[in-house]
């Protein structure tokens, strides 16, 4: 099946400061999307984003296809930030969301 | 528009006994997946469902795992038999048309 690897596994931040979070998938996908799971276990939907650049406030997503990567960039971070961003992505014609094993984010005040 | 439902949020099972997890989809959605995450991992596959129908179980362990999702009514997912290894975070997804999955706030599942 398809393999997902997001890199860095942990990143530290001060608030404030902007991340770049990074999706590599091994082979070609349809469907790609970000999530954060708050300390609570909840998981938020953050962009559905299979091709191209979308941003919503102080994250933008940009997924570029044909180099089989997608990038999500945080920007001016909050202590509100902190949590796993996990990528998962689908591919053929029934999309299973498969994840990879997430980047684990703290900011500090 | 209520979003993903899973209930129980927490369900404490002795050895041997059975857990059945619930998911109410979105409204409109027909298409529902169920994950587990251990601590400290991601999200595992387990098996993706239509109405009345398993389209992939894949991910679901042979023996004691189960799971439906009747005409009316939500998604179960049963365990029979829990051992202490089935201790996990059991999410479930839904979409509309099997494209941007939603997730539930998940069911933890403690064996004891």
């Amino acid at each position: 099946g398809i393999q997902v690897e997001q890199s860095p596994p942990d990143l530290i931040l001060q608030e404030g400061a902007n991340s770049t979070l990074r999706c590599n998938f091994s082979d070609s996908v349809n469907n790609l999307q970000w999530f954060h799971q708050n300390p609570w276990g909840q998981l938020i939907n953050l962009f559905y984003i299979p091709s191209g650049t979308k941003q919503n406030g102080r994250l933008s997503a940009t997924t570029v296809a044909t180099e089989r990567y997608s990038l999500l960039y945080i920007s001016s971070s909050q202590t509100t930030d902190s949590g796993v961003y996990f990528c998962a992505v689908g591919t053929g014609g029934s999309y299973i969301p498969t994840f990879g094993r997430g980047t684990s984010l703290i900011v500090h005040p | 528009n209520a979003g993903v439902m899973q209930n129980p949020r927490h369900l404490v099972r002795r050895r041997g006994q059975e857990a059945r997890l619930r998911c109410s989809p979105m409204k409109g959605h027909s298409h529902v997946y169920w994950y587990r995450q251990l601590p400290e991992e991601g999200l595992k596959f387990m098996v993706y469902l239509q109405k009345e129908n398993i389209i992939d179980e894949s991910g679901m362990p042979k023996e004691r795992f189960s799971a439906e999702f009747p005409k009316e009514g939500p998604s179960i997912l049963r365990i029979q038999q829990v051992v202490r290894g089935d201790s996990a975070a059991y999410f479930c997804a839904s979409s509309l048309s099997g494209a941007e999955a939603f997730f539930g706030q998940g069911t933890r599942l403690t064996v004891v």
